[in-house]
């Protein structure tokens, strides 16, 4: 079965500072999805990745595939006091298997000091 | 549109009784799921349904059942509570459809936070 591993656990980051989270997988990445999580709620999705080497921006936050469709990367620049909060990474089990739910990294802990 | 909606959102059980958690999604899509959040395991997924009747285990599917009442509704019902199964369950819907090699996004409902005492 496929895992997820995500790194940090956990990080404190000042205010307008520049951050990077990563979601590494034992087996190739089909689609590879990333959510936040604010505490005490759902999940927010924020991108979704498929193509080695695709790279996606919205906002201050970018999230880019590896070539080898293994590795992913969740990278905000400036942080600021709203990006607070968990972020999980989420990736679909085979080629195809989009409608056979996800497989989450367990999730990375972001806090942002003023 | 609502979304995806759960109820209900708070719910406390003693061990042994039965409850049955509710989800609906507006959106017309064709798979749902169920998955539960623990403190350091991260969302494992529960039961899913990749369309209407029909429905398949996941990760840890003990302990749970699920119907799928028709294209909107997916429901969870634990028939004996067991303090294991505090969590919080999340209910989620694509519009995926089993065999594409798209990938369509999960849209995840707020939640039903559960105690078993």
């Amino acid at each position: 079965s496929q895992e997820l591993e995500q790194s940090p656990q956990s990080l404190i980051v000042q205010e307008g500072k520049n951050l990077t989270i990563n979601c590494t997988s034992s087996k190739t990445l089909y689609g590879l999805y990333w959510y936040k999580q604010k505490y005490g709620e759902g999940l927010i999705f924020l991108m979704m990745l498929q193509k080695g080497g695709e790279e996606k921006s919205h906002e201050k936050i970018t999230a880019k595939l590896d070539e080898k469709k293994q590795q992913s990367s969740l990278h905000i620049t400036a942080s600021q006091p709203s990006h607070a909060g968990i972020y999980l990474c989420g990736a679909v089990p085979y080629s195809g298997g989009g409608a056979d739910g996800l497989t989450f990294g367990k999730g990375t802990h972001l806090i942002i000091q003023p | 549109n609502a979304g995806v909606t759960q109820t209900p959102k708070f719910q406390v059980l003693k061990t042994g009784q039965s409850m049955t958690l509710q989800c609906a999604q507006d959106m017309n899509h064709n798979s749902m799921y169920w998955y539960r959040q623990d403190p350091g395991m991260g969302l494992r997924l529960i039961y899913y349904s990749a369309s209407e009747g029909t429905t398949d285990k996941g990760e840890v599917p003990n302990g749970y059942n699920v119907s799928r009442l028709n294209k909107r509704e997916f429901s969870l019902r634990l028939e004996s509570a067991a303090p294991s199964q505090t969590s919080v369950y999340f209910c989620a819907s694509s519009e995926q459809i089993r065999g594409l090699s798209s990938t369509d996004t999960q849209y995840f409902g707020p939640g039903t936070r559960l105690t078993v005492l």
